[in-house]
């Protein structure tokens, strides 16, 4: 069962454009929602997070829409630039009073081409 | 800065095979993570560990088994490789800590297992 669910696939864009990059979860003892970014040969890295109690979390180009009634939040790419093709992660954790160990449920993923 | 080495980039293996990925990190971090990464299917978790000679399974544990001797070192063992089990296998460590503590999952990058 796929916890959390993530659109689209594969996404292309023009250098400038806006991609976004949708997910679901269905559990809602999720609390706290990482999106990671992951270079050909290289291992995902953390890009930016946010938690349920904010609609809306900004990081330079980067920006996270949270919608905690629908279950559902999306990353915005403002300005996208060919260096930031790579692969979107989406994913969810519970923090369960701290016992979690920040194990992560990840989407399936999203590879985006931004062309010059 | 964190460091996840592990040490293999490509391994090929034949079925039956009993078959070692070992995953090294400098930084001292309590939980470390093995998954796999399928396309279409993101990074499904296999085991956890949060201690030495501490582990738990993940979504995925058939057919794997781990081990946590030192603190700094999670080997992943697949007991007798089957050609489902190709795949590319990533390594994470994450410090103690709760899941909003800014504490991410650092990742190496990767071995490419083929299972011939």
């Amino acid at each position: 069962q796929q916890q959390v669910k993530q659109s689209p696939q594969s996404l292309i864009v023009q250098k400038g454009g806006i991609p976004i990059i949708n997910c679901a979860y269905e559990n809602t003892a999720f609390d706290y929602f990482p999106w990671y970014q992951q270079f050909p040969g290289k291992g995902p890295a953390l890009l930016i997070a946010i938690r349920p109690d904010v609609s809306e979390k900004k990081e330079g180009r980067f920006t996270i829409s949270f919608n905690k009634s629908a279950k559902q939040f999306s990353l915005h790419i403002m300005d996208s630039q060919p260096g930031d093709s790579a692969t979107y992660f989406c994913a969810a954790s519970m923090d369960a009073g701290g016992t979690s160990y920040g194990k992560l449920t990840f989407g399936q993923g999203t590879i985006l081409t931004v062309h010059p | 800065d964190v460091k996840v080495t592990q040490s293999s980039r490509y391994l090929v293996k034949r079925t039956g095979e009993k078959v070692f990925l070992e995953c090294v990190q400098d930084m001292d971090h309590e939980n470390m993570f093995w998954y796999r990464q399928d396309p279409g299917l993101g990074l499904r978790l296999i085991y956890f560990s949060y201690d030495v000679k501490m582990k738990e399974k993940g979504d995925i544990p058939e057919g794997y088994s781990v081990s946590r001797e030192k603190k700094e070192r999670f080997s992943l063992i697949l007991e007798s490789a089957s050609t489902n089990q190709t795949s590319m296998y990533l390594c994470a460590s994450r410090s103690w800590g709760r899941v909003y503590s800014n504490q991410p999952q650092h990742f190496g990058d990767g071995t490419r297992l083929s299972i011939l």
